[in-house]
């Protein structure tokens, strides 16, 4: 079974300070990580991902996230927050070897970005 | 180009009542996923088409719940004798192919409410 962990429920950040939101996953075997954006009232927005390769990936809207394998983490970062990030995220994963089955998600992060 | 889209955006039944979800993924996307979101559950897969193939019903709660898909394209996701549990967000996602890593595209739900 695999399982994402995000342990906040809320973030809190300031205009222009860097912003992390904090995610940690349990699989057998390769992880495939996923992060993605919803704003109110709207559908998942895909940010990134993570397969293989460079453990800092670039991504969407300025962000970007680092894969760590001894810490099983998948954290995502920007280096300065804009009031239009405040939505709510979350990050997924798959089993690399699970075939193309359904995302198992983590509970999501409300980020508030405060003017 | 034109997203996945889904209809009704509402659904408003009393309880006992069947209803019917509709999801157009985007052309050409062979996999079709769908998700329910609910404040206590988060987001939870129920169901998986790739293509013309027999569905991955691993994720669905109840023998309430069923889809099908027709032609390899549109879906409906039908909900027998609702329950007020059943009250949540019904997103669709749909992707290229059943590669394990490629990202998921989601529509803006249908929002079902149980009375």
């Amino acid at each position: 079974a695999q399982s994402v962990a995000q342990p906040e429920d809320q973030v809190n950040v300031a205009e222009g300070n860097p912003l992390t939101v904090k995610c940690t996953y349990s699989v057998s075997g390769n992880p495939y990580l996923f992060w993605y954006v919803q704003y109110p009232n709207r559908g998942l927005q895909f940010l990134l991902k993570y397969i293989t390769g460079d453990n800092l990936v670039k991504g969407s809207y300025g962000f970007e996230a680092e894969f760590n394998k001894s810490q099983t983490s998948f954290h995502l970062k920007k280096p300065s927050a804009l009031v239009s990030d405040s939505a709510l995220y979350f990050c997924a994963v798959r089993y690399s070897g699970g075939g193309a089955d359904g995302l198992t998600f983590g509970k999501g992060t409300h980020l508030i970005i405060q003017p | 180009g034109a997203g996945v889209s889904q209809s009704p955006s509402n659904k408003v039944t009393e309880k006992g009542k069947d209803v019917e979800l509709r999801c157009d993924p985007i052309s050409g996307h062979t996999a079709l996923y769908w998700y329910r979101q609910s404040l206590g559950q988060g987001l939870e897969f129920l169901i998986y088409f790739q293509g013309n193939s027999a569905p991955d019903k691993s994720g669905l709660p109840s023998d309430r719940f069923s889809a099908e898909r027709t032609g390899g394209s549109v879906s409906t996701l039908t909900i027998q004798r609702t329950q007020q549990e059943d009250s949540a967000v019904y997103l669709c996602a749909s992707s290229p192919d059943r590669v394990s890593y490629n990202e998921q595209f989601f529509g803006p739900g249908t929002r079902l409410t149980v009375l």
